[in-house]
């Protein structure tokens, strides 16, 4: 079985800041890990996955995930935060085969003038 | 890349009506789709996973009955909420994995569609 844990349900930063968002994964097995952005009622936009390959995965608009296996994390990290940054964000791990993707609850990044 | 496309994008609808909401995968075959929930300031919650030519596969708690999946193509869902009520007003979401290019078993997201029934 498979969970994901965002340790954070809201964060708050300043423009120009940088910005952490926090996943915790668990998984049986070798894990792809996602990470996901939605604005408000909008669908989902992929950022960033994790597929076994480079444990440090850069994705668009200027954020980053590390995947450390020894501390089952999957965080998220942007050096400066834009206000457009201002969104929804979902930690997504993937099992094997055709199974469905696991979300976790979402960190809601607010930026501050 | 793959674009999965959904519509309505928006409805609203008088409670005891059904409404049809579509999923197709614009640039590639998706033997398999996936649907989801979402309430307000909430995560997805997957309701059922859509096989192309055979029965969805329902979460535990989604009622078969009142939300009916057809997945009669390789580009196509349909998720059909019958009887509708006021409670079933949410955001639904649908998502698709491309099997050709979709090794690192990433979906693709449709964009929504927002339902409210009055």
């Amino acid at each position: 079985a498979q969970s994901v844990t965002q340790l954070d349900s809201h964060v708050s930063v300043s423009e120009g800041t940088p910005v952490l968002l926090r996943c915790n994964y668990s998984s049986s097995y070798s894990p792809s890990l996602f990470w996901y952005v939605q604005h408000p009622n909008k669908g989902l936009q992929l950022l960033l996955k994790y597929t076994s390959a480079a444990t440090l995965v850069k994705g668009i608009n200027g954020f980053e995930a590390e995947f450390k296996k020894s501390e089952t994390s999957f965080h998220l990290t942007k050096p400066s935060a834009h206000m457009s940054d201002a969104a929804e964000y979902f930690c997504v791990v993937s099992g094997a085969g055709n199974t469905p993707l696991v979300f976790g609850k979402g960190t809601r990044l607010s930026v501050i003038a | 890349g793959a674009v999965v496309s959904q519509h309505p994008s928006w409805v609203i609808c008088k409670s005891g009506t059904s409404v049809k909401i579509e999923c197709r995968s614009l640039d590639f075959q998706a033997t398999t789709m996936f649907w989801y929930r979402q309430f307000p300031k909430q995560s997805l919650m997957l309701m059922a996973t859509s096989n192309e030519g055979s029965k969805a596969t329902y979460e535990q708690g989604v009622e078969k009955d009142k939300f009916l999946i057809n997945h009669a193509s390789l580009t196509l869902s349909t998720l059909t909420v019958t009887s509708a009520h006021p409670e079933d007003s949410s955001f639904y979401i649908c998502s698709a994995r491309d099997p050709v290019s979709g090794s690192s078993y990433e979906q693709y997201f449709g964009p929504g569609t927002r339902l409210t029934v009055t």
